[in-house]
Formats: structure tokens, sequence, C-alpha cells
């Protein structure tokens, strides 16, 4: 059974850089599937952020495209979120997954100085 | 990219009703649905994948249908468990997306 599980800093400073990770266990990267990050802003709903494929083609939500960059270290299980240039507007619970079966436990994410 | 809109937004139901939460997309997605139960401050929850398939350990009362572009996910005898933020999304398009939510409340 796959299990995912986020890790990264809980606080980001305005204008820095949101550097997150996802590890993934129980399956192995290579074999498939798309791996991605959905957030959720505090009482909003779900937002997808971007995918990548095991082969590192990446999928990004237009909206975020020009801040966001997600990669794939298949030799660790693992794939990454970095978002650029965050604002108060980018507080919020990121969630790796593999949809539709997986969901990481998430990790609450604020911005402020 | 695809549009998923769910409706009703909130929906106050009593433990028994029959529940009927519709999701409809701006473009075909197949089958390729799923439908989501959140609670507050947990991952979502599966419960139905590829529109009308019951996810291990889903009890029976949930059920989906649909195809193409209209999709409704019906809670037979709504339980209290039950009373969350409900989600459907499509995974047709490696462009993942989500519904805006529709809120069960309590009567």
């Amino acid at each position: 059974q796959v299990q995912l599980q986020e890790s990264g800093p809980g606080l980001v400073k305005p204008s820095e850089t949101l550097s997150l990770m996802c590890t993934v266990s129980g399956y192995s990267i290579s074999s498939g599937y798309h791996w991605g990050w959905i957030r959720q802003s505090p009482g909003k709903g779900l937002e997808w952020i971007g995918s990548i494929y095991h082969s590192g083609t990446t999928y990004y939500n237009s909206s975020l495209k020009s801040r966001i960059t997600i990669s794939v270290d298949t030799s660790k299980n693992q794939f990454s979120l970095n978002l650029t240039s965050v604002t108060a507007a980018d507080t919020a619970m990121y969630y790796c997954a593999t949809l539709p079966f997986a969901w990481g436990q998430g990790i609450t994410v604020t911005v402020s100085s | 990219d695809i549009q998923m809109t769910q409706s009703p937004s909130t929906l106050s139901a009593s433990v028994g009703d029959r529940v009927t939460i519709t999701c409809r997309a701006s473009q075909s997605v197949g089958d390729w649905l799923a439908w989501y139960r959140q609670k507050p401050g947990k991952a979502p929850n599966l419960l139905i994948y590829k529109a009308s398939t019951l996810d291990i350990g889903v009890p029976s009362r949930f059920s989906g249908s649909g195809s193409g572009t209209e999709f409704t996910l019906t809670i037979s005898s709504l339980q209290p468990d039950d009373f969350a933020t409900y989600y459907c999304q499509q995974y047709n398009s490696y462009f993942w997306t989500f519904g805006q939510g529709t809120k069960v409340e309590i009567k």
C-alpha cells in the first residue's frame, strides 16, 4: 500500500521560496503513476498545484506556473515542490498525493515575517 | 483546464436522509472521476473512483454514477460520520482539477 509523507518548514518568510519534500513508501515512483501537490487554504477548497511523472515530465497549474518547480528523485523515492516569491496567500495545508488513490497527511505552511 | 462544478455548495440534511451531490465537468472526462470525503483538519478520503467504483472499506451506502460531463454521488442513508465536505476530482487530464466542494451539514 502506497504511503506518502510531506516534510519541510512550517514557516516561510514573504518573498522567500517554499520548499517541500514528499517521501513515498510502499511503491516505487519509477514504476509509474503521477505524483502531485495539492494545497488547501484555510477554510477553502482543494487546489491542484502540479504533478510529475517518474520520467520527469511535469504538469503545472496555469495560475501558479511561473512560480513552481516540481522535481523527482527516483533513487530516494521522493519528489519535491519549490514555490518562489511566496506571500500570505500561499499560507495553506500542502498535500502530496498520487490521485485518486493516496494522499499524505498534509503539512501546514504559514507565510509570515 | 477542465473546470469542475459541484452543486449544491451546502446541503442541510438529517441522519437517515438520502443525499445526492452533482458534479459537472466543462468537457468530457470519460469516467475518470473520483469522489472524496474530507473532515476538518484531515486529508481527503477516497470514496469512489472511476465514477462508480467503491474504494476498499467504503460503506455501501455510498454510490457514484455518471460519465462524460455529469456525475452524482449518492449517500443512501446519511450517518453521523458523513457530516463533512465532499469533493469531486477529474483525472482524465494530467491537469487534475477539483470541484469547489459540498458541505453536508446537520439540519
